[in-house]
């Protein structure tokens, strides 16, 4: 089984600060992980992902995430946020590779940009 | 590479009636799959097909939902006898597999609302 944890339902920042989204999995086998951005009325867009290469993955539009093992955390991060990343943002999990491909998403993160 | 497309964008329909939706995936995509995001919540997976067969089902698949993809391109969501709680946004997603990219890229989904 798996399932992600998102910590935080809402988050406000302003203009040009640091942008943190925090996501935290589990899972029995080495996890694929997603961060998916989806703006109002539509569908889903993929920021970023891990498949077991580097540790730090860089994304669209600035954002990067990192795979902590030892914590079994996924945190998004962008250095200076702007207005146009106002959005719901969901870390999800698969087990890609051992015949389960299905994703399983945390209830997502809705971020608000101060200006 | 027109991207999912899906049909309706938006249906309203009266408890106890049935609503077929339609999914059409990237063209050279042999999977496809089916979420259900319902408000304030990340989309949960109901089911995958790879080329026309159906590999996968969720138990929140009840008998009154129906997915099939004929000749492995577009797939059709069928429910039938409607409740106010399938009231929710309706995803398809489409992956090639064996791609080295591991991504699900998402259709604007189908949004239900049953009065």
């Amino acid at each position: 089984a798996q399932s992600v944890t998102q910590l935080g339902s809402h988050v406000s920042v302003s203009e040009g600060a640091l942008v943190l989204l925090r996501c935290n999995y589990s899972s029995s086998v080495p996890p694929y992980l997603f961060w998916y951005v989806q703006y109002p009325n539509q569908g889903l867009q993929l920021l970023l992902k891990y498949t077991s290469a580097a540790t730090l993955v860089k994304g669209i539009n600035g954002f990067e995430a990192e795979f902590k093992k030892s914590e079994t955390s996924f945190h998004l991060t962008k250095p200076s946020a702007h207005m146009s990343d106002a959005a719901e943002y969901f870390c999800a999990v698969s087990s890609l590779g051992f015949g389960n491909e299905k994703l399983t998403f945390g209830t997502g993160t809705r971020l608000t940009i101060i200006p | 590479d027109t991207g999912v497309s899906q049909d309706p964008r938006h249906k309203i329909t009266k408890r106890g009636q049935n609503v077929t939706f339609r999914c059409d995936p990237i063209s050279e995509h042999n999977r496809l799959y089916w979420y259900r995001q319902t408000l304030g919540q990340g989309p949960e997976f109901l089911t995958y097909f790879q080329n026309e067969a159906q590999l996968e089902k969720s138990r929140l698949l009840s008998d009154r939902f129906s997915a099939e993809r004929p000749k492995g391109s577009f797939s059709t969501l069928e429910i039938q006898r409607t409740e106010q709680g399938d009231s929710a946004m309706y995803l398809c997603a489409s992956s090639l597999q064996g791609s080295l990219t591991y991504e699900q890229y998402f259709g604007p989904g189908t949004r239900l609302t049953v009065t």
